[in-house]
């Protein structure tokens, strides 16, 4: 049973519309965390938030942006898609541990 | 400029063999390293990890082994499974952060 949830696990939309991926989890993680990963490619940290009103840029420049205005919940929108969007999108949390280090099943994100 | 590196992207393997997938890294500074195993439209799940305090830790089939002196790590799989299929990554964390750097994975697939 997944303890953290992504929506939708599959998205295909038209380029310059505005898209927000969803992500909750429900173990009570204060370390929230977005992935952009390709196939064949290292998994690239795009943003990252230690709890609530807290987000930070990852190592990889993204156009999108995240909020986190509840613990369990840390949104990613994207406010203009571009075909160069496309890729998957991996959010996880922790509670510091690196055990505890868990990964929602992705969104894979198509821009046409 | 990759700080892990993952250097087999595939690897193919028998049933019932053994599978030893490599990763090396650059930076002295990390500590503690883990290994995900991803499934296609899946998300990466925690696998085995090593301190660096350790040259070795076995979980089952899965055995890790740390060279620090040549900043090699390997992951050993006793016997290989066709459920073993996936994409291996390895990660590495340096002391006092909460993000792992990821490789860019390597394909094994075990033929029954």
């Amino acid at each position: 049973e997944a303890d953290i949830y992504q929506t939708p696990r599959y998205l295909v939309i038209g380029t310059g519309k505005k898209i927000t991926l969803e992500c909750s989890q429900t173990m009570g993680h204060d370390k929230m965390y977005w992935y952009q990963q390709d196939p064949g490619m290292e998994l690239h940290l795009i943003h990252y938030s230690y709890g609530v009103n807290s987000t930070e840029k990852g190592d990889l420049s993204s156009e999108s942006t995240v909020s986190r205005i509840r613990t369990e919940h840390f949104p990613l929108t994207l406010e203009s898609a571009r075909p160069s969007h496309t890729s998957q999108y991996l959010c996880a949390s922790s509670g510091g541990d690196p055990y505890g280090y868990t990964f929602g099943s992705g969104t894979r994100l198509t821009v046409v | 400029d990759q700080q892990v590196k993952q250097n087999s992207p595939s690897l193919s393997v028998q049933e019932g063999r053994i599978s030893i997938l490599n990763c090396d890294y650059t930076n002295s500074m990390f500590d503690y390293f883990l290994w995900y195993k991803k499934y296609p439209a899946e998300g990466p799940t925690f696998l085995i990890s090593i301190s660096s305090i350790k040259d070795k830790n076995e979980d089952g089939r899965f055995t890790v082994f740390l060279n620090k002196s040549a900043k090699h790590l390997s992951l050993h799989i006793v016997p290989s499974q066709p459920g073993d299929s996936a994409v291996y990554f390895c990660a590495a964390i340096k002391g006092g952060s909460y993000i792992p750097t990821f490789g860019r994975g390597t394909s094994l697939i075990v033929h029954p």
